[in-house]
């Protein structure tokens, strides 16, 4: 069965830093993967996805995120964090041949100026 | 307006009450979605529906009701609500649920049962 860990319920960095989210599958073949983003009292929102066309895919707000076959991991990354990247970061997966999308359990991300 | 609205934003009721959740999407997408999010479970599945009249439970459907007359709409009725039930509700759209393509989230319901 498909699964997603988010290593660290709650990241906090300084504004201009790297920002770095953690994000591994469980996956015998390649999945499909999504980061979203879900700024206070809103929905959540789609950063990115992999779609296997290439690696290191890009997203909106700067936000780029590297599927690593071989370390199962899609982490999420920012060159430098601006006070406005304060959200919670949901990285989700699903199967390369399933109906389910399966959420990861979110990563506060918190930016002190 | 264009995309997906969920009403009311905010609700509070009292336990035992019926309450019902709107969503409604504007793109003709053939999927809906409800979850919950609560503080440590991340988001949690409790219904979907892949087309009018077609609907499925997800990981935590008891104590929920849903229904898909239309396609643009999927409300979600709490037949007789618990305290358990405290929680932000968001309502989904997608073209699929397979492959590549992404939900589209609406901006949540939050409940408070008392």
């Amino acid at each position: 069965a498909q699964s997603v860990t988010q290593l660290g319920s709650h990241v906090s960095v300084s504004e201009g830093a790297l920002v770095l989210l953690r994000c591994n599958y469980s996956s015998s073949v390649p999945p499909y993967l999504f980061w979203y983003v879900q700024y206070p009292n809103q929905g959540l929102q789609l950063l990115l996805k992999y779609t296997s066309a290439a690696t290191l895919v890009k997203g909106i707000n700067g936000f780029e995120a590297e599927f690593k076959k071989s370390e199962t991991s899609f982490h999420l990354t920012k060159p430098s964090a601006h006070m406005s990247d304060a959200a919670e970061y949901f990285c989700a997966v699903r199967g390369y041949n399933t109906d389910k999308l399966i959420f990861g359990t979110g990563t506060r991300l918190q930016v002190f100026p | 307006d264009a995309g997906i609205t969920q009403s009311p934003r905010y609700k509070i009721t009292e336990t035992g009450r019926q309450v019902t959740l709107m969503c409604h999407q504007t793109w003709s997408h053939s999927y809906m979605f409800w979850y919950r999010q609560d503080l440590g479970h991340g988001l949690r599945l409790i219904y979907y529906s892949a087309a009018a009249d077609i609907t499925d439970k997800g990981e935590v459907p008891d104590g929920y009701v849903v229904s898909r007359s239309k396609t643009e709409n999927f409300p979600l009725t709490l037949e007789s609500a618990t305290r358990s039930q405290t929680s932000v509700y968001f309502c989904a759209s997608s073209e699929s649920n397979r492959g590549v393509y992404e939900q589209y989230f609406g901006p949540g319901t939050r409940l408070t049962v008392t």
